[in-house]
């Protein structure tokens, strides 16, 4: 059964930073694209970040850009997302997202399971 | 980025109701067309992939048809853990872009 548990999310303020990690088990990590996809609070789903499965491209939203950093460790596997100069409007439900396909840009590919997510809070 | 646009934004409905969701992209996605449901505090479910094929463990009363530009999410009688959010999501250019979402509610 794939397993996906987020961890480091909180309440930081305005222009401070957090790491969010996700520690995946029941499928061969390494295989499959991971993407982060946050929701803010009642509100719809945004993709902020993917990462393919060897991890030589990625992918930002133009809101995160410059920013978050994504990553992932093939050995520990795990997926992270540096988050630097936090701004309000980052608060939100942070949910890490396994893909069908190891390109998240292969059409075919569908976000096919995804952990229970870990909150994010941003106050000024 | 390609828009895809929900309708309704929400509705009512009884059990055993027919419910249509209507998911149309901005352009035309041929039938890379995701459904997601999501439930209050739950995180979102895939539900049907590629426009109409239904995702292991998923009950047969949900289906899904189109390609283009149009796209619909049927359940056929509606049950009490229907009751839920539901997203589309195009995977056929980056970024994939998801609808706003059509919470169906209990009349």
């Amino acid at each position: 059964e794939v397993q996906l548990l987020e961890s480091g999310g909180g309440l930081v303020q305005t222009g401070g930073s957090l790491r969010l990690s996700c520690a995946a088990s029941g499928f061969t990590y390494y295989m499959y694209a991971m993407s982060w996809v946050r929701q803010a609070p009642g509100k719809g789903l945004e993709l902020v970040s993917s990462i393919s499965a060897v991890g030589d491209r990625t992918f930002y939203a133009d809101s995160v850009m410059g920013r978050f950093t994504v990553s992932r460790d093939r050995s520990k596997s795990t997926l992270s997302l540096q988050m630097n100069s936090l701004r309000v409007e980052d608060t939100a439900i942070y949910y890490c997202v396994k893909d069908s396909r190891d390109s998240f840009s292969d059409i075919r590919g569908k976000f096919d399971s995804w952990g229970q997510g870990t909150l994010v809070t941003v106050s000024s | 980025d390609i828009q895809m646009t929900q309708s309704p934004s929400s509705l009512s409905a009884s059990v055993g109701d027919r419910v249509t969701i209507t998911c149309r992209a901005s352009r035309s996605i041929s039938s890379y067309l995701h459904w997601y449901q999501q439930k209050p505090g739950k995180a979102p479910k895939l539900l049907i992939y590629t426009s109409s094929n239904l995702q292991s463990g998923v009950p047969s009363r949900f289906s899904g048809s189109g390609s283009g530009t149009d796209f619909t999410l049927t359940i056929s009688s509606l049950q009490p853990e229907d009751f839920a959010t539901y997203y589309c999501q195009q995977s056929y250019s980056i970024p994939r872009t998801f609808g706003r979402g059509t919470k169906v509610e209990i009349k």
